[in-house]
């Protein structure tokens, strides 16, 4: 079954800190990962996926298929960072193409 | 405003009553996706449609949940006999096909007194 785990609920860290906000996940397919973000008061949005394999705001996120992970990091943490992050699985498999699914989040707090 | 619109934001109902939600997507996003949110949790499928065609629906769809896509263009999910099990925030995404970045409306914050 799919299956999206983010360990962490909370996760605080002071600014100039590196953060790492951890993923796993279960899918027997070929997985599409996604880390998506959501500030507050605002709606969610993509933060990165996988196949681009980009550097957004400073976010990096790498698949290791062994381990079944996507963490995401960064080396130094900013203020504005602040925010609730997801990681999502997308479906690859016949009527269920594009669906997420998601874990449960973890809210990031970056301290001045 | 060319982003995922919903309507209403919030509502507020007697168990029992029913609701109606409604969500625009990206004109050329011909792929629409409901979630539902509660708290603490992250987004969890409902149903997704292709154009008017919907493709799957979860199995959290009980029978009291409808969902409908007329011309392809909006949606609305509608809930009968709603329940206090109900309160949740009712997320609408659209996509290009494929595995494309979905994009996320407000939400629709339903409680159910």
């Amino acid at each position: 079954a799919q299956r999206v785990t983010q360990p962490e609920k909370l996760l605080s860290v002071f600014k100039g800190a590196p953060v790492e906000l951890k993923c796993n996940y279960s899918y027997s397919g070929s997985p599409e990962l996604f880390w998506y973000v959501q500030y507050s008061r605002q709606r969610l949005q993509l933060l990165l996926r996988h196949i681009s394999r980009e550097s957004i705001k400073g976010f990096t996120a790498d698949l290791n298929k062994g381990e079944t992970s996507f963490h995401l990091k960064k080396p130094f943490a900013q203020e504005e960072d602040s925010a609730m992050y997801y990681c999502a699985l997308g479906s690859d498999r016949g009527s269920t193409l594009g669906r997420l699914y998601f874990g449960r989040g973890t809210q990031l707090t970056v301290w001045p | 405003d060319t982003g995922v619109s919903q309507n209403p934001r919030h509502k507020i109902t007697k168990r029992g009553q029913n609701v109606t939600f409604r969500c625009d997507p990206i004109s050329e996003h011909n792929r629409l996706y409901w979630y539902r949110q509660t708290l603490g949790q992250g987004p969890e499928f409902l149903t997704y449609f292709q154009n008017e065609a919907q493709l799957e629906k979860s199995r959290l769809l009980s029978d009291r949940f409808s969902a409908e896509r007329p011309k392809g263009s909006f949606s609305t999910l509608e809930i009968q006999r709603t329940e206090q099990g109900d309160s949740a925030m009712y997320l609408c995404a659209s996509s290009l096909p494929g595995l494309y970045e979905q994009y996320f409306g407000p939400g629709t914050r339903l409680t159910v007194t």
